[in-house]
Formats: structure tokens, C-alpha cells, sequence
């Protein structure tokens, strides 16, 4: 099982200011990752598939780069609506896994 | 707009099964995975497993030989069955439609384990 590693765990930021999360697969998954954003009590959003591809309605502040094991979503402006927790979770092997998360806080 | 409900029992007591149902509206079930992903509390997420509209299904190997998906295409339904549970399967449960990448995920349903 491929075990995908998120850093840091905890981020805090101003609102206005970027934010940079990193997430490194333990063997390489091409581009086959994806990114959600989950709020306390509710249930994952799609951000990002493919590494880099928005998905539907997703604002543009939110991208993605990397391919094999390094991977990374950037927030180019948080808005007040962004403070959550992050997931990076790759589909190139079966099972698909999930990183531990990396909450992001306001400073 | 797909939306998908889970529903269950929110308490099992160990060494039984946990059985969830997932009801889709705003879509047909055909042409689509169904998933289902879960969640421990104040963890990360593991995928359980995904059925084609058809019925063929595909299990994580770490549960695999507890876990049951079925699907049922007039209620527009599809169920997990996980049998001989423990405390270690307390958990949010979602269901979710497509697979490998959810696109449109339930509100989740809290299971717990215990006596």
C-alpha cells in the first residue's frame, strides 16, 4: 500500500497571505493525486484531480503541481472560507490512500 | 444536483455487522462507481471499497474478507455490509459516487462499536 505523507501537519497563515502544503508519495504515482478540503463536520470536497486539474467550481487560488512522489496545493490568497483541514490522496495503486492531513489555521 | 444519504444503525456492538444503505437522488445510478470511505474519529480517510452500477465490486485488502457492497438499481440504493467489527471500526461513514475520485460525497453517519 502506498503511504502518502503530508507536511507540515499544522499551517498557520494570515488571511490575504499564500499557502504552500506538501504531500510525498513513499513510490511514485505519476499524476494520480487528488486534493480535498474538509471542514469540522462535513464531508470531503473534491479540489484537485490529476495533480493539477480544478474541478468543477473550484476557485482559481486553489492549484496543484508535482508528479511521481512530490506533490504540493497552493492557496495563492486564503480567504476566511479556506481555514480546514487538506488531504492529498493518490489513485495510481489500489487501494487508493489518503495522506494524515494538514490543518490549516488562521494566525 | 446528485445527492447521496447513508443510513444505519450509529451503534453495533462488537463481534456483529455494521450495515449502512446509501440513497441516491438528483440521478441514475447507471454509468457510475459507487464508494464507500470512512473515516475514525479525529483521523484521515480509508477507502473500504467501490461497486459498479453493474455489481462488480473491488474490496481494500485490508478488509476484504469482512466487507460486502451490493447495489440495488430500483431504490437507487447501495449497501455496505461489514461483518465481525470492533472498536477499531468507530468511524464516519461516506458514501460517495465515482471512484477512484469522489466528486459528490454523503454527509456522513457516525458509527460506533460498542457493548
Amino acid at each position: 500500500e502506498i503511504v502518502m505523507t503530508q507536511s507540515p501537519v499544522t499551517l498557520s497563515v494570515s488571511p490575504g497571505e499564500r499557502a504552500t502544503l506538501s504531500c510525498r508519495a513513499s513510490q511514485s504515482v505519476s499524476f494520480n493525486v487528488a486534493w480535498y478540503q474538509q471542514k469540522p463536520g462535513q464531508s470531503p470536497r473534491l479540489l484537485i484531480r490529476g495533480a493539477s486539474t480544478g474541478a468543477s467550481g473550484i476557485p482559481a487560488r486553489f492549484s496543484g503541481s508535482g508528479s511521481g512522489t512530490e506533490f504540493s496545493l497552493t492557496i495563492s490568497s486564503l480567504q476566511s472560507e479556506d481555514f480546514a483541514v487538506y488531504y492529498c490522496q493518490q489513485y495510481n495503486n489500489w487501494p487508493p490512500t489518503f495522506g494524515q492531513g494538514t490543518k490549516v489555521e488562521i494566525k | 444536483q446528485v445527492h447521496l444519504q447513508a443510513s444505519g444503525p450509529g451503534l453495533v456492538k462488537p463481534s456483529e455487522t455494521l450495515s449502512l444503505t446509501c440513497t441516491v437522488s438528483g440521478g441514475s445510478m447507471n454509468d457510475n462507481y459507487w464508494s464507500w470511505i470512512r473515516q475514525p474519529p479525529g483521523q484521515g480517510l480509508e477507502w473500504i471499497g467501490y461497486i459498479h452500477y453493474k455489481g462488480n465490486t473491488h474490496y481494500n485488502p485490508s478488509l476484504q474478507s469482512r466487507v460486502t457492497l451490493s447495489v440495488d438499481r430500483s431504490k437507487n440504493q447501495f449497501s455496505l455490509n461489514l461483518n465481525s467489527v470492533t472498536a477499531a471500526d468507530t468511524a464516519v461513514y461516506y458514501c460517495a459516487r465515482d471512484s477512484p475520485v469522489p466528486n459528490y460525497w454523503g454527509q456522513g453517519t457516525l458509527v460506533t462499536v460498542s457493548s
